[in-house]
């Protein structure tokens, strides 16, 4: 089984439109949440560290759920700029290894 | 200031010849790490430094592939010989060492990446 799943889409998008997917994660050991961005034929990024209180940063909400291991991304108001495969990272405890799910391709459409 | 940076960018070389691929991680950084994606596949952990010394080489695939972090500043990967599975893009990621500010986790930067083909 994998360590991180993700429906890879891609999630075609209206512009303004709100979209949300979420990854699950089969090692209750994970211990730090995380979604990157990678746009097309470039590096992944950090876009922001998913925590259980739920975190927000502008029109991206992050989400995590310990008990059903799964971890969701919520954007609202969607940007053509938003287009890029958003990926679900988790970091086991005791280690600094970065375990990636698929990722989810979203796609805006003006 | 700079970020991680991978030479090259692109190779492409055919069933058993060799490659290496280099990074430069971002000065100062203690930790660097490679990181693998083949098509149609998650990224996946290769191994990681801190400094000059292999810290975890769990992912790493079988013992045509060999890394290095000679003087702890740059890393290389060499292949050899290379096979047709080897295919895939690269990464390289560095990042600081100690404590970070979110739950101990210090980000790891992400270099452009060397997408190698292998013929």
């Amino acid at each position: 089984r994998k360590e991180v799943e993700q429906d890879p889409g891609p999630f075609n998008v209206p512009e303004g439109a709100t979209v949300a997917f979420n990854c699950t994660y089969s090692n209750s050991a994970s211990q730090s949440f995380f979604w990157y961005r990678q746009d097309c034929r470039k590096e992944p990024k950090l876009l922001m560290s998913v925590y259980s209180s739920g975190n927000e940063d502008g029109r991206f909400t992050a989400q995590l759920n310990r008990a059903s291991q799964y971890i969701s991304l919520l954007i609202r108001d969607s940007k053509l700029s938003d287009s890029a495969t958003y990926l679900c990272v988790v970091i086991r405890n005791g280690n600094n290894r970065l375990a990636f799910g698929k990722g989810n391709q979203v796609v805006v459409i003006p | 200031e700079a970020g991680v940076t991978q030479f090259p960018s692109h190779s492409v070389i055919e069933k058993g010849q060799t490659v290496t691929l280099r990074c430069d991680p971002i000065s100062g950084h203690d930790n660097l790490y490679w990181y693998r994606r083949v098509m149609g596949k998650e990224i996946k952990f290769l191994l990681h430094f801190v400094k000059e010394s292999k810290q975890d080489e769990s992912g790493m695939p079988n013992n045509r592939f060999l890394a290095e972090r000679t003087g702890g500043t740059y890393s290389t990967l060499k292949v050899q010989p290379a096979e047709l599975e080897d295919s895939g893009v690269y990464f390289c990621a560095s990042s600081q060492d100690g404590a970070g500010m979110t739950g101990g986790y210090n980000e790891q930067f992400f270099g452009p990446g060397t997408r190698l083909t292998v013929l």
